[in-house]
């Protein structure tokens, strides 16, 4: 069984531009997470799905950025207008059960640099 | 509030020497889960431990173990008999019922165990 898988791993972009990630969670997982991580700090919570439904989202989670999972498996994070802030590593996790708060298996990150 | 606090940013320990690494939490909830994750220099987040508010106890995984207690909000994690391999950022995280699955992390605290 694969793990999470997240692409790319590294992206690099200029202020004002657009960016996707995609992210890939463990075959049958049905709820995802993301979060993001800036250096020298634990992850910070953006949102979750369970199947194809977001359920939460943070505040951090500003209307420049959006999440999906269209068909309940693979999901995009989307930011808009890049800023320098932004630059941060994305993490996304999966878990495979519906019961509350089940261990969450994370992918490798993408990693942002905003210039 | 939720909040994880894990004071100790950095700890350096020689090989074979025993480590415990300290995590405080503050939650409001009655039913809560604490986790450990370890992140070593490749990035990607490793699940260590889950636990739910309702068992206090200790519990031991080869050269890792755990110390819950309650009445001092505390979830602290030791390694016995260091090695290099040990070397990694490692987070404490909360989730509390009421909030769903997400994850809150502390800052985390960086072990390097040195041969």
């Amino acid at each position: 069984d694969t793990g999470v898988s997240q692409n790319p791993r590294h992206k690099i972009t200029k202020r004002g531009q657009n960016v996707t990630f995609r992210c890939d969670p463990i075959s049958e997982h049905n709820r995802l997470y993301w979060y993001r991580q800036t250096l020298g700090q634990g992850p910070e919570f953006l949102t979750y799905f369970q199947n194809e439904a977001q359920l939460e989202k943070s505040r951090l989670l500003s209307d420049r950025f959006s999440a999906e999972r269209p068909k309940g498996s693979f999901s995009t994070l989307e930011i808009q207008r890049t800023e320098q802030g932004d630059s941060a590593m994305y993490l996304c996790a999966s878990s495979p059960r519906d019961i509350v708060a089940y261990e969450q298996y994370f992918g490798p990150g993408t990693r942002l640099t905003v210039t | 509030a939720q909040k994880v606090t894990q004071a100790q940013t950095e700890i350096s320990v020689v090989e074979k020497e025993d480590v415990t690494l300290d995590c405080v939490y503050e939650t409001r909830d009655t039913t809560y889960y604490l986790f450990w994750y370890k992140q070593p220099p490749s990035g990607e987040l490793v699940f260590l431990i889950r636990r739910n508010s309702f068992d206090e106890q200790n519990e031991i995984s080869g050269r890792y173990s755990w110390n819950f207690q309650k009445s001092t909000s505390s979830f602290n994690f030791t390694i016995t008999a260091s090695q290099v391999v040990d070397s990694a950022v490692y987070f404490c995280a909360l989730s509390e019922a009421q909030y769903g699955d997400k994850l809150i992390f502390g800052t985390g605290t960086r072990l390097q165990v040195f041969p």
